[in-house]
C-alpha cells in the first residue's frame, strides 16, 4: 500500500497568511494525488486533483504543485471560513490512501 | 444535481452486522463506480471500499476484507455496505462517492459525498 504523510499535523495561522501544507508519497504517483477540506460535521469538499488542478466550487485562493513522491497545498491568503482539516488522497493504486490530515487553527 | 444520501447507521455491540446504504441520484448510476469512505473519531479519512459501476468489481481494505462486502442495485440507484464481525475500531462516520467512471481503479477525486451515517459499536 502507498502511504502518505502530511505535514504539518496542525498549525495555528491568522487571517491573511499564506498557508503550505505538504504531502510526501511512500512511491511515485506520478500527479494522481487529491486535496480535501474537511470541517467537522460536514461532507469533505475536493478542493484539488491531479495534483494542480482546481475544482470548479473550490475557492481561488488554493492552489496545488508537485509530482512524483512531494505535493504542496498553497492557501493563498487565509480566509475565516478556511479554518478546517485538509486531507491529501493517492488516487495512483487501490487501496486509496489519505495523509493523516492537517488542522488548520486560529491563531 | 448529483446527489448521495446514506443511511443504515446507528449502534450495534461488538461482533454483530450492520447494512448501510447509499442513495444516489442525479446522474446516470450504473455508469459510475462508488467508494465507501470513513472517518472514525478523532482520526482522519480512510477508504474502505469500492464497487465497479457494473458491481462485478469490488474492492476492500485490508482492515475490513472479509468481514464487509459492498454490492449495488442499479436499478434502484443504490449501493450497500453489509458490514459483519463489527469491532469497536469500526465505530465511524461511514460516507459514500461516486467515481468519475466506472472503474474504480479510476479516480480524480470524489467531488460529490453524502453525509454520511453514524456507526459506532460498543456494549
Amino acid at each position: 500500500d502507498i502511504q502518505m504523510t502530511q505535514s504539518p499535523s496542525s498549525l495555528s495561522a491568522s487571517v491573511g497568511d499564506r498557508v503550505t501544507i505538504t504531502c510526501r508519497a511512500s512511491q511515485s504517483i506520478s500527479t494522481y494525488l487529491n486535496w480535501y477540506q474537511h470541517k467537522p460535521g460536514k461532507a469533505p469538499k475536493l478542493l484539488i486533483y491531479g495534483a494542480s488542478s482546481l475544482h470548479s466550487g473550490a475557492p481561488s485562493g488554493f492552489s496545488g504543485s508537485g509530482s512524483g513522491t512531494d505535493f504542496t497545498l498553497t492557501i493563498s491568503s487565509l480566509q475565516p471560513e478556511d479554518f478546517a482539516s485538509y486531507y491529501c488522497q493517492q488516487s495512483y493504486s487501490i487501496p486509496y490512501t489519505f495523509g493523516q490530515g492537517t488542522r488548520v487553527e486560529i491563531k | 444535481e448529483v446527489q448521495v444520501l446514506e443511511s443504515g447507521g446507528g449502534l450495534v455491540q461488538p461482533g454483530g452486522s450492520l447494512r448501510l446504504s447509499c442513495a444516489a441520484s442525479g446522474f446516470t448510476f450504473s455508469s459510475y463506480a462508488m467508494s465507501w469512505v470513513r472517518q472514525a473519531p478523532g482520526k482522519g479519512l480512510e477508504w474502505v471500499s469500492g464497487i465497479s459501476g457494473s458491481g462485478s468489481s469490488t474492492y476492500y481494505a485490508d482492515s475490513v476484507k472479509g468481514r464487509f462486502t459492498i454490492s449495488r442495485d442499479n436499478s434502484k440507484s443504490t449501493v450497500y455496505l453489509q458490514m459483519n464481525s463489527l469491532r469497536a475500531e469500526d465505530t465511524a462516520v461511514y460516507y459514500c462517492a461516486p467515481h468519475s467512471s466506472g472503474w474504480v481503479g479510476y479516480s480524480s477525486g470524489w467531488d460529490v459525498w453524502g453525509q454520511g451515517t453514524t456507526v459506532t459499536v460498543s456494549s
